[in-house]
């Protein structure tokens, strides 16, 4: 089945403690991406791959790193979380082909930083 | 940068009144793609266009791309039920280095039954 898997669903974790948010896809697409998402303001990009080694900033990147080393894989790493990063963090990725390029979402994590 | 806005923020409808969501870019866009995301759910797409003024339906739902290629619609008949949700418009912004996605805020739909 072709899809977007996103670990963990839900974590609770307190200011500085680093952590990873792994993203993975099993349909070879290019280009990956993640967002939060926040009460009134949409989606909101925070990094973006457009292939393996190269990534690029979104709109919102302070306070975030991501990797990509392999292509179905794109963490998203918080170094030193703080409360304003809670939120609810969507992977995506979408083949990358000029015409159609949907988006597909993963199920979300949803990240409280006490 | 590019900036998406979508009006209204939100809409209650009586089932069966129709509803409609406009969005509206800064910039002149390549194509315009829409999502919807169900209550506790991830967002889903439901169409890309990408022709001024293009006009595509998929059942109860009509969505439009403006003639500048800078605004956009959709617009539901007969509301139902399981049409609520939030629904999103985006597109692609160019920069230095590629492409980022940029989302509208989001219409959310209220379906009163």
């Amino acid at each position: 089945e072709a899809q977007v898997t996103q670990n963990p669903r839900y974590l609770i974790t307190v200011t500085g403690k680093k952590l990873t948010v792994t993203c993975s896809q099993n349909m070879n697409h290019e280009y990956m991406s993640w967002y939060r998402q926040d009460p009134g303001l949409g989606l909101r990009q925070i990094y973006y791959s457009m292939n393996v080694e190269v990534t690029d900033k979104g709109d919102v990147p302070e306070g975030y790193k991501v990797s990509r080393k392999e292509k179905r894989n794109f963490p998203l790493i918080l170094e030193s979380p703080s409360p304003n990063q809670t939120s609810l963090y969507f992977c995506a990725s979408n083949p990358w082909t000029g015409t159609l390029d949907t988006q597909y979402f993963g199920p979300g994590t949803r990240l409280t930083v006490l | 940068g590019q900036q998406v806005m979508q009006i209204p923020q939100y809409q209650h409808v009586q089932e069966g009144e129709d509803f409609t969501t406009y969005c509206n870019s800064s910039t002149t866009l390549s194509n315009i793609q829409w999502y919807k995301q169900r209550p506790g759910g991830h967002p889903v797409f439901l169409i890309q266009l990408v022709k001024s003024g293009e006009v595509k339906k998929q059942k109860r739902l009509t969505f439009q791309f403006g003639e500048a290629k800078k605004n956009s619609s959709l617009h539901i008949t007969a509301t139902q039920t399981t049409d609520v949700g939030t629904y999103f418009c985006a597109g692609y912004q160019w920069d230095n280095y590629g492409q980022n996605f940029v989302f509208g805020p989001g219409t959310r739909l209220s379906v009163l039954p």
